[in-house]
């Protein structure tokens, strides 16, 4: 079975543009969180959505926004890029909202320049 | 909110020996502990993780411990080899609340010298 994929791999943006990214659950899972990592830390919680719902929100500004489709498939939008804003960005998905564990893609490796 | 702090930040061993990393948590609402390995440019990826109704738990090398009273949990790696060498985060959350999330630590860098 195909993991957990996100697309594009690596994204280089500018100050103040706008940024898209996309992830695949595992099969199955209905849950998609989004996590930032910035390097050399821990990944830090965006959101999660279940069902097509917002389960929770981490402490990031309105210019992150996120949904679900019903394929369960999610998107992570960005606005008004900072250069704070580099890092890689993780999803994880999980059977449900709060039930097993969380396994992440690959990562969406942004850079704002 | 849940908050966890990691130890050491860096950790450096000589192969075969046993190294041991550190967490402790705020919340005594979280009850799964997991353990991520992550190597340079890679996801993290699960290694080993815990429920709060269970005081250890081994899988070949690696074990884990939980202390609920104390709310701290360690990883233990034994016989280190080279392919250990990679950051391990601990991380925590509240399973089967209303929300999923992990909260993780900073991580480890853990080198294991040949």
């Amino acid at each position: 079975d195909a993991g957990v994929t996100q697309s594009p791999t690596h994204l280089i943006k500018t100050r103040g543009q706008q940024v898209t990214l996309r992830c695949s659950p595992i099969s199955g899972h209905k849950s998609v969180s989004w996590y930032q990592q910035v390097l050399g830390q821990g990944p830090q919680f965006i959101f999660q959505y279940y069902e097509k719902e917002e389960r929770g929100r981490g402490n990031f500004p309105d210019r992150f926004s996120a949904r679900q489709f019903p394929n369960y498939s999610s998107e992570l939008n960005v606005n008004a890029l900072l250069l704070g804003d580099s890092a890689l960005y993780l999803c994880a998905s999980s059977l449900a909202a709060s039930s097993g564990d969380a396994d992440f893609g690959p990562g969406t490796r942004l850079t704002v320049t | 909110g849940e908050n966890v702090e990691q130890h050491p930040s860096t950790l450096s061993v000589q192969e075969g020996d046993s190294a041991v990393i550190k967490c402790t948590y705020s919340d005594s609402a979280s009850n799964y502990f997991p353990w991520y390995k992550q190597e340079l440019g890679k996801r993290p990826q699960l290694i080993i993780d815990i429920r709060s109704n269970v005081g250890e738990k081994k899988d070949q090398r690696i074990a884990v411990t939980l202390n609920k009273t104390a709310k701290h949990f360690s990883l233990h790696i034994t016989e280190t080899q080279p392919e250990d060498s990679a950051v391990y985060f601990c991380a925590a959350r509240n399973y089967g609340g209303s929300q999923g999330n992990l909260i993780f630590g900073k991580g480890t860098k853990l080198s294991v010298k040949p």
